[in-house]
């Protein structure tokens, strides 16, 4: 049972931000924050993690909340490659990875 | 630096065959971790292994399903007497711990049919 809320579906136009919202009320303090995204035909892939300050990486940006109840993964220029599902997952010590239907991302030309 | 790698890519089998699906981690990751998704569906976590060990087997069906990761060689998730049912995609995933901070490395998954 997936512990975090993520809209179905999204679009967004090529080379524009996105920002794609989870909300994770019932996060606990070691919980940490994790995106994966799984391109079709093809197995997930790490995109970020965080536990309570925002992180940049390659790929994007991971924005918390101060009160950690919510964060928003952030790709700076979509484009055409990024259309996928989009998994964001709590992790806490010693769990396996618990994927929701995460949120499916389309991006326009 | 080579990523998971998963074979075969894809698997077909009869009912009542046998499936064994190989994963191979990451050159240093002594974690391995299988998955499975069903046609439609999220993936399900099956089973959390470490060298020699499993370590967490909470999503693995009780019967007909295995798994094993030896001293040498891949990690291995065996299935007996497949039914229709077990047609799904199973990926792996390998980590160098098992700490909640650092992410798992997925393959590209062995896609199971049976006929």
């Amino acid at each position: 049972d997936a512990k975090t809320t993520q809209p179905n579906s999204m679009e967004s136009n090529e080379e524009e931000p996105v920002h794609l919202p989870c909300n994770h009320s019932t996060i606990s303090g070691t919980d940490y924050i994790h995106w994966y995204r799984q391109l079709p035909s093809q197995g997930p892939e790490y995109v970020i993690h965080g536990l309570t300050s925002n992180v940049n990486n390659r790929m994007a940006s991971l924005a918390i909340a101060e009160d950690r109840k919510s964060s928003t993964l952030i790709l700076h220029r979509a484009t055409l490659r990024d259309a996928a599902v989009y998994y964001c997952i709590l992790r806490d010590v010693d769990t396996p990875l618990v994927f929701g239907k995460g949120t499916r991302l389309s991006v326009i030309a | 630096n080579a990523g998971v790698m998963q074979n075969p890519r894809h698997l077909v089998r009869r009912r009542g065959q046998e499936a064994r699906l190989r994963c191979s981690p990451m050159k240093g990751h002594s974690h391995v971790y299988w998955y499975r998704q069903l046609p439609e569906e999220g993936l399900k976590f099956m089973v959390y292994l470490q060298k020699e060990n499993i370590i967490d087997e909470s999503g693995m069906p009780k019967e007909r399903f295995s798994a094993e990761f030896p001293k040498e060689g891949p990690s291995i998730l065996r299935i007996q007497q497949v039914v229709r049912g077990d047609s799904a995609a199973y990926f792996c995933a390998s980590s160098p711990g098992q700490h909640s901070n650092q992410p798992q490395h997925f393959g590209d998954g062995t896609r199971l049919s049976i006929l």
